[in-house]
């Protein structure tokens, strides 16, 4: 099963400041299609996860341009260009290349 | 707009079975690719089980054996039956829509397990 870790555990942020958090997979999440189905999504207290970024860089609907996804093959970040105060909760990094479908254990965020 | 409303979950004990369902709308069912993922209390994601609109099916190792997955799509309708249930399969289980997509999650159904 391909291994994903995130870094690190937790992140306390200052509001307006950048954060990033990091994705590594243990193989790498090119597809025979040529995507990479890296997804990020953001939980917060008590809700379903909300994807920001799918196939490593793109953002989903209605996901403000502070969120981006970078990265290739087997390394990938989520950077926020400023915290806000609504960005707190967990991240996940989650690859849908190969079977089984595999999440990185959480990276939660919290205001200083 | 789309929308995933999970049903089905309660209290059981070890052994016991349990059948979960999605009901969708606001998209073509019959068209989509369907997953179930479940989060254990205080725990991170998993993914458990996925059906492609062809029928073809993946499930994880730790579900394989006891869970089904399937769909009805005359009733717009996913299926999670859970056979053999056993502590650690205590968890919110959310329904997503979408081969590679997870744009759409349902609000879960809790599946408590106990003795």
């Amino acid at each position: 099963d391909v291994v994903m870790t995130q870094s690190p555990l937790s992140l306390p942020v200052t509001l307006g400041q950048p954060a990033s958090i990091s994705c590594r997979s243990s193989q790498s999440l090119v597809h025979s299609d040529g995507n990479t189905y890296l997804i990020w999504f953001h939980q917060r207290p008590g809700q379903s996860p909300r994807r920001l970024i799918y196939k490593v860089s793109k953002r989903g609907s209605g996901v403000p341009d502070r969120f981006s996804g970078i990265g290739s093959g087997t390394d990938f970040t989520l950077e926020i260009s400023r915290v806000e105060a609504d960005d707190v909760g967990v991240y996940y990094c989650m690859q849908a290349t190969l079977w089984p479908l595999t999440f990185g254990g959480g990276t939660k965020v919290e205001i200083k | 707009q789309v929308q995933l409303v999970e049903s089905g979950g309660g209290v059981v004990r070890p052994g016991d079975s349990l059948r979960l369902s999605c009901v969708a709308s606001g998209f073509t069912f019959s068209r989509s690719d369907m997953h179930w993922v479940r989060q254990a209390p205080g725990k991170g994601l998993e993914w458990v089980a996925f059906i492609r609109n062809d029928g073809r099916i993946v499930y994880a190792d730790s579900v394989k054996g006891r869970f089904t997955i399937s769909r009805d799509n005359s009733k717009n309708t996913l299926y999670l039956q859970m056979n053999s249930l056993r502590a650690d399969d205590t968890a919110l289980y959310y329904c997503t829509e979408g081969r590679v997509d997870f744009d759409y999650w349902g609000q879960g159904t809790l599946v408590t397990v106990s003795s």
